[in-house]
């Protein structure tokens, strides 16, 4: 099955720094890597998605990357403010036609922590 | 439109109690999830619904059974709570077909002594 490794497990920024988290992924028919975060005793919540025919894509302070052929993605902040505190999870997901379902598989997060 | 909503929000239970976790979401959506949280392990599917009258196992089904009660409730069921299921649990909905966006409830704190 697919399996997700993400780096760090946490960092500390400076308010106004950028952040970069980093994920790998096994399974080379993968072709959706969400994005969540979750802020302290809630669920998590989708904050940007790239599929497998795109190599980057961009929100205002959030982008996220694609590398097929190195089987990786990461999440860049830019401006970085307090409430980007959180933990971040990356996910990836095989397509429907081999068999995927809907069925995501999570790395094991990074606390992102921003100073002032 | 409340989303993904989950009862109860704490448990403690002794080993061998079981309990019923509900779920339930009013987006319409046509499949539903359930996840385990542990430290350092990220989110973990226990099972999933991806319509009404389907269910199918995930990566942790050991310990647990699943209800799909109709298209808006998704029910978890503990039979023999032990140990090692003390987590926190997240109940998630999403429309099927192409689109994939996961939408999470709120969790329930589960302690097993």
């Amino acid at each position: 099955g697919e399996n997700v490794e993400q780096h760090p497990s946490t960092l500390s920024v400076q308010e106004g720094d950028s952040a970069v988290i980093k994920c790998t992924y096994s399974d080379s028919a993968s072709n959706y890597f969400p994005w969540y975060k979750q802020e302290l005793g809630k669920g998590p919540q989708l904050i940007i998605d790239i599929r497998s025919n795109v190599g980057e894509k961009k929100d205002q302070r959030i982008a996220v990357t694609l590398n097929k052929t190195a089987k990786h993605f990461s999440l860049h902040i830019t401006e970085t403010q307090p409430e980007d505190s959180a933990v971040y999870f990356c996910a990836a997901r095989r397509g429907l036609l081999t068999g995927g379902g809907n069925k995501l598989t999570f790395g094991t997060g990074t606390q992102l922590k921003v100073e002032l | 439109n409340a989303g993904v909503t989950q009862t109860p929000k704490f448990q403690v239970l002794k080993t061998g109690q079981s309990m019923t976790l509900q779920c339930a979401q009013d987006m319409n959506h046509n499949s539903m999830y359930w996840y385990r949280q542990d430290p350092g392990m990220g989110l973990r599917l226990i099972y999933y619904s991806a319509s009404e009258g389907t269910t199918d196992k995930g990566e942790v089904p050991n310990g647990y059974n699943v209800s799909r009660l109709n298209k808006r409730e998704f029910s978890l069921r503990l039979e023999s709570a032990a140990p090692s299921q003390t987590s926190v649990y997240f109940c998630a909905s999403s429309v099927a077909g192409t689109i994939y966006e996961q939408y999470f409830g709120p969790g329930t704190r589960l302690t097993v002594t």
